[in-house]
């Protein structure tokens, strides 16, 4: 199975911070990766898909980049309605796996 | 308007059984293959199974192969979850999911159904 990485586990930034999330997948995956975005008692929601293409509706102030087995999620400048917690997934293979997810808090 | 409404969770005593069930609307729902992924309380996310548009693939995540029997109906716009032997640590919201495209990734998720395993 191939395990997903995350780091850090939680972030503290203010309003208007630049803030990076890395994913690390413990084989390569190509391309083949999904970051979600999840506010308390909602379901995900998809935000990038195949590493770095913006889901429609998305913000453009959310990228993603990265190929292989390290992956990265940038939120250009975080908005208020941005604090929630992100979760990467590799759609690689077979048992599909997410990380354990980055807190995104108020600082 | 996509939506994907789940339905069936509820309090089960180990060993039981449960079937959830997400019905589909807002889009061709025969077009698109289907998901359940699972959160426990205060946990991540857990992919649980995967299903093609025909059935011709399916998937199972180790902790529930054996036991849990994923299933769809086109004409009724369904995916169902058949869950037998539960046990305690399947307690958790079970997310119906569409796949975005034969991508295995999931772009619209349903709301959620609790699961709770307990005696």
């Amino acid at each position: 199975d191939i395990q997903m990485t995350q780091s850090p586990s939680s972030v503290s930034a203010s309003v208007g911070d630049r803030v990076t999330i890395t994913c690390r997948a413990s084989q390569g995956i190509s391309g083949w990766l999904a970051w979600y975005q999840q506010k308390p008692g909602k379901a995900p929601k998809l935000l990038i898909y195949a590493a770095s293409s913006l889901q429609s509706g998305v913000p453009s102030r959310f990228s993603g980049s990265g190929s292989g087995t390290d992956f990265t999620l940038t939120i250009s400048s975080l908005q208020p309605e941005d604090f929630a917690t992100y979760y990467c997934q590799q759609a690689n293979s077979f048992p599909l796996t997410f990380g354990g997810g980055t807190k995104v808090e108020i600082k | 308007e996509v939506q994907l409404v789940e339905s069936g969770g509820g309090l089960v005593k180990p060993g039981g059984s449960l079937r959830l069930s997400c019905a589909a609307s807002g889009f061709t729902f025969s077009s698109y293959d289907f998901n359940w992924v699972r959160q426990a309380p205060g946990k991540g996310l857990e992919w649980v199974s995967s299903i093609s548009t025909t059935t011709n693939y399916i998937y199972y995540a180790d902790s529930v192969k054996g036991r849990f029997t994923i299933s769809r109906d086109n004409a009724k716009n369904s995916l169902y979850l058949q869950m037998n032997n539960l046990r305690a640590e399947d307690t958790a919201v079970y997310y119906c999911a569409r796949d975005r495209s034969s991508a295995w990734d999931f772009d619209y998720w349903g709301q959620g159904t609790l699961v709770t395993v307990s005696s």
